[in-house]
């Protein structure tokens, strides 16, 4: 399973308020990515990290930052949470081999902004 | 812009029905496409990776083949267990990122 861990499973907050994801990994992977999925749409990419304090923007990366401030972890931060930001949260990281990169995904995080 | 798109949306087979799901992609270099599976309220599990056309991948009932245009994931004599929606995704060359199909549902029904 990669070694991903995600926490919380599920978080219920209100719209304005700060929140944070936590993305953990056992397995020194280098690069880390965050997504959201949402219905009738597929995985899309918010952030992603390639290295500790080096990271860069996705496709929907407006309302989100992220920090990572060592190799296991690589947190992501809704500043002012809006109801519109109601998703699942998956975190991956990826593996090379044959010059290839896969991504293996974490159990997700649910969020839901009321 | 990249593009995937997978049909059909929904597939509803009976048990031991053989079939396939179509990605059908858009890229400017293709690096790799890469099937997953998921299951409700689960993250992807990775399943395949294809990198040029021609290319062929088996695990048990699936068979994952590519061309320059699409690809197709056989299941062939599928069981109830084979339940999951399937996502197809592209990454371009020269880049890290994953552009993901929205999916298609596969229901088995023994």
């Amino acid at each position: 399973d990669a070694g991903i861990t995600q926490s919380p499973r599920h978080k219920v907050t209100e719209t304005g308020t700060p929140v944070t994801l936590r993305c953990h990994q056992t397995e020194n992977h280098r690069y880390m990515y965050w997504y959201r999925q949402d219905p009738g749409h597929g995985l899309r990419l918010i952030h992603y990290s390639y290295g500790v304090k080096d990271t860069d923007k996705g496709e929907v990366s407006d309302g989100y930052s992220v920090s990572r401030s060592k190799t296991e972890d690589f947190l992501l931060t809704l500043e002012s949470a809006t109801s519109s930001q109601t998703s699942v949260y998956f975190c991956a990281i990826s593996t090379t081999s044959g010059g290839t990169d896969t991504q293996y995904f974490g159990p997700g995080t649910r969020l839901t902004v009321l | 812009e990249d593009q995937v798109t997978q049909s059909p949306e929904a597939l509803r087979l009976q048990e031991g029905e053989s079939s396939s799901l179509n990605c059908s992609y858009t890229v400017s270099g293709l690096r790799g496409l890469f099937w997953y599976r998921q299951d409700p309220g689960k993250g992807p599990e990775f399943l395949f990776t294809l990198y040029s056309a021609g290319e062929e991948k088996e695990k048990e009932r699936l068979k994952a083949t590519l061309t320059k245009k699409e690809s197709f994931l056989h299941i062939t004599a599928p069981k109830p267990e084979d339940s999951a929606t399937y996502l197809c995704a592209v990454q371009r060359a020269g880049s890290y990122q994953l552009t993901f199909g929205k999916g298609t549902k596969l229901s088995v029904i023994p």
